[in-house]
C-alpha cells in the first residue's frame, strides 16, 4: 500500500527566515506530486505540481519554490518567509497504485510565521 | 463566479440525523467527482469517488451526481459524532493526474 509522509508536523518561524518542508511517498513509482496551502475559509490552493524528477509547475507566483530531487520526494522552500505564508501545507500524490484516479493527501504541516 | 461552490456551514445536526451536503459547479467538463473528509488539523482523506452521473453507496454514505444540473451531493445516514469534520467536494475533468478543483468545505458537527 501507499503512504505519504510530511514533516515537520508543526513549525513556527520568524518573518524573514528560510523554510523547507519535505514530503515523501512510499509504495508507488513516478507519482504526480502536489503542494497545496489551506487557509481558513479559503479552501485548498494549489501551489506546485510535479510530473517527474526536476519537473515543477507553479500555479501561483509567490516567494515559495518547490523541488523534486528524487522520484518520491517533494520539497517546498522559501528563502524569506512572509507573515502571509502562514497556513496549513498539504502534500498530495496521484498515480500508479492509487485506489482511485484522484489525489491522496499527507497529514500536513501547520506553519505559523510570526 | 467560482468553478465550485460549497456552503461553508457550519452545519449542526443531532446524532442519528440524515445529513445532506452539496456542491454546485460551472465547468461542464468535470467528469470525476470526489468527497473528502477532513478532521481538524489533519489532511483530507478520500471518502467517495464517482465517475459521471448517478449514485454510489458505501455503508452510511451515498454520493449523488447530477451532471445536467451541475450538482453533487453527499448523504450521511444515521450520523455519528465521529462524522464531525469538514467535508470537501472535489472534481476534475480527467482524473487525478489532472487538476482537481476543490470546494471550500462544509463543517459538520454531529451532536450526541
Amino acid at each position: 500500500s501507499q503512504t505519504i509522509h510530511q514533516w515537520p508536523a508543526t513549525l513556527v518561524q520568524p518573518v524573514g527566515s528560510p523554510l523547507s518542508l519535505e514530503c515523501t511517498v512510499e509504495g508507488t513509482s513516478n507519482p504526480n506530486l502536489y503542494w497545496y496551502r489551506q487557509a481558513a475559509g479559503r479552501g485548498l490552493q494549489l501551489l506546485f505540481y510535479s510530473v517527474g524528477i526536476g519537473q515543477i509547475s507553479s500555479e501561483v507566483p509567490q516567494n515559495l519554490s518547490a523541488s523534486r530531487p528524487q522520484d518520491r520526494q517533494f520539497i517546498l522552500s522559501s528563502k524569506k518567509l512572509l507573515l502571509s505564508d502562514s497556513g496549513f501545507y498539504l502534500c498530495a500524490w496521484s498515480g500508479w497504485g492509487a485506489g482511485e484516479d484522484t489525489q491522496y493527501f499527507g497529514p500536513g504541516t501547520r506553519l505559523t510565521v510570526l | 463566479q467560482k468553478e465550485v461552490e460549497q456552503d461553508p456551514g457550519p452545519l449542526s445536526v443531532p446524532e442519528g440525523a440524515i445529513v445532506s451536503l452539496n456542491c454546485t459547479y460551472s465547468n461542464s467538463a468535470f467528469q470525476y467527482f470526489m468527497w473528502y473528509r477532513q478532521y481538524s488539523r489533519k489532511g483530507p482523506e478520500l471518502l467517495m469517488y464517482t465517475y459521471s452521473s448517478g449514485n454510489k453507496e458505501d455503508g452510511r454514505f451515498t454520493a449523488q451526481v447530477d451532471k445536467s444540473s451541475k450538482y453533487i451531493s453527499l448523504f450521511i445516514r444515521d450520523s455519528q459524532p465521529s462524522d464531525s469534520a469538514t467535508y470537501l467536494c472535489a472534481m476534475s475533468a480527467r482524473g487525478g493526474y489532472q487538476k482537481v478543483t476543490f470546494g471550500t468545505g462544509t463543517k459538520l458537527q454531529v451532536i450526541p
